[in-house]
């Protein structure tokens, strides 16, 4: 089955620390993943998204790495802000079935505190 | 360029009731997806739509449907509604055969 998950549930940090989320993943044959961002009550923005060919992508202070061999995606965030406080959720296709279907993981709740 | 859209962003309904959430995609857009997101939970893929058709679906009951326009907007309709489907319903939009999906701000379902 495939499954994605995400270590912590949430997380806690002062303003201006370097931070990484965690993303693991249990089929190595992935087609592509994606990192979001989810405020309270609201809907999803996307932030990154990583083909299977590529190692890493670059957003501003946001940076994903993903290693297929682990089975293991992270998010970067650099010099954190109280403005990025919100739910983070990674989701990946697989090549296995319909890479067409999203499979989630339950989140890392971040709070960032001046 | 107007994102993706939904409609109504709350709505109230009591169990047994039926209702229609409604998507526009981002412009240019051709695909639809929906989206259940339970308090606390993840997104659960629902469907999804092209060409005015189903493409996919995910572990949903037949209560749940849906239906895609010629102009590429969406409905996703749920009859009998029970307590449990109280949610975020969320719409992502993309462009065939580009995989990065557009989100919604989502609709807020209630079932009392």
């Amino acid at each position: 089955k495939q499954e994605v998950t995400q270590i912590p549930a949430a997380l806690s940090v002062p303003e201006g620390e370097n931070l990484v989320l965690n993303c693991s993943f249990t089929d190595s044959a992935i087609y592509n993943l994606q990192w979001f961002r989810q405020d309270p009550g609201k809907g999803l923005t996307s932030l990154l998204l990583i083909q299977s060919s590529q190692r890493e992508q670059t957003s501003g202070r946001l940076n994903a790495s993903l290693d297929k061999s682990s089975g293991r995606s992270t998010l970067y965030i650099a010099a954190s802000q109280p403005g990025d406080s919100a739910t983070y959720l990674c989701a990946a296709r697989f090549r296995a079935g319909n890479n067409r279907k999203l499979i989630w993981g339950l989140g890392t709740s971040l709070a960032v505190n001046p | 360029d107007a994102g993706v859209t939904q409609s109504p962003t709350h709505l109230i309904k009591t169990r047994g009731q039926q209702v229609t959430l409604r998507c526009s995609p981002k412009s240019g857009h051709d695909t639809v997806s929906w989206y259940q997101q339970a308090l606390g939970q993840g997104p659960q893929f629902i469907f999804q739509y092209y060409e005015e058709e189903e493409r996919q679906r995910g572990n949903f009951p037949d209560r749940f449907s849906g239906h895609q326009f010629p102009n590429y907007s969406s409905e996703l309709n749920v009859n009998a509604l029970l307590l449990g489907d109280s949610a975020l319903y969320l719409c992502a939009s993309s462009l065939a055969p580009n995989p990065t999906q557009y989100f919604g701000p989502g609709t807020r379902l209630t079932v009392l």
